[in-house]
């Protein structure tokens, strides 16, 4: 059964600092692997999506990087902002289509 | 393009009665939508895998004659809370997949269920 989990849980950072979040899933045999922004109360906005095949994504101060093989992905935050303040989530789309996702990171980035 | 809408946005219900939740895929044709439930501070779980024209798939542990799931064309699916109890409330996201495996699912935006 594939499993996903995100570290840290939380994280609070000042304003303009440049941060990584983590997911690892146990299962690589995976379609793809996705991060979601989702805002209090809000649905999910996708940020990246990195195929299979794929090693990296970039999105303006996004950047997201995958290692299939040892079950890895970041999410590397340039300049943090306020505006940046959410909770982060990832997933892998697998076997069946399924979509699995992770605990999330709630990012509070402080002004 | 790509989009999927879900309706209500917010319903709150008294205990017993039944809710009917609606998710469309607006500019593209859905083979596969997909029900997840998310509960405060939680991350998504997903409930139920539904395919055009045939019964849904429930994951372990989701009561069938509870969440009555009905994808009665390939841009409409229905997520029906039958007797719904105060545990029941939480935010109900449905996502949409076009023909192939694989392919992205775009997220509707949720239905935030309330039973008193």
């Amino acid at each position: 059964k594939q499993e996903v989990t995100q570290i840290p849980a939380a994280l609070s950072v000042p304003e303009g600092e440049n941060l990584v979040l983590n997911c690892s899933f146990t299962d690589s045999a995976i379609y793809n692997l996705q991060w979601f922004r989702q805002d209090p109360g809000k649905g999910l906005t996708s940020l990246l999506l990195i195929q299979s095949s794929q090693r990296e994504q970039t999105s303006g101060r996004l950047n997201a990087s995958l290692d299939k093989s040892s079950g890895r992905s970041t999410l590397y935050i340039a300049a943090s902002q306020p505006g940046d303040s959410a909770t982060y989530l990832c997933a892998v789309q697998h076997a069946g289509n399924m979509l699995t996702f992770g605990g999330g990171t709630r990012l509070m980035v402080k002004p | 393009g790509a989009v999927v809408s879900q309706h209500p946005s917010r319903v709150i219900c008294k205990s017993g009665t039944s809710v009917k939740i609606e998710c469309r895929s607006l500019d593209f044709q859905a083979t596969t939508m997909f029900w997840y439930r998310q509960f405060p501070k939680q991350s998504l779980m997903l409930m139920a895998t539904s395919n055009e024209g045939s019964k849904a798939t429930y994951e372990q542990g989701v009561e069938k004659d509870k969440f009555l799931i009905n994808h009665a064309s390939l841009t409409l699916s229905t997520l029906t809370v039958t007797s719904a109890h105060p545990e029941d409330s939480s935010f109900y996201i449905c996502s949409a997949q076009k023909a192939s495996p694989g392919d992205t699912q775009y997220f509707g935006p949720g239905t935030r269920l309330t039973v008193l």
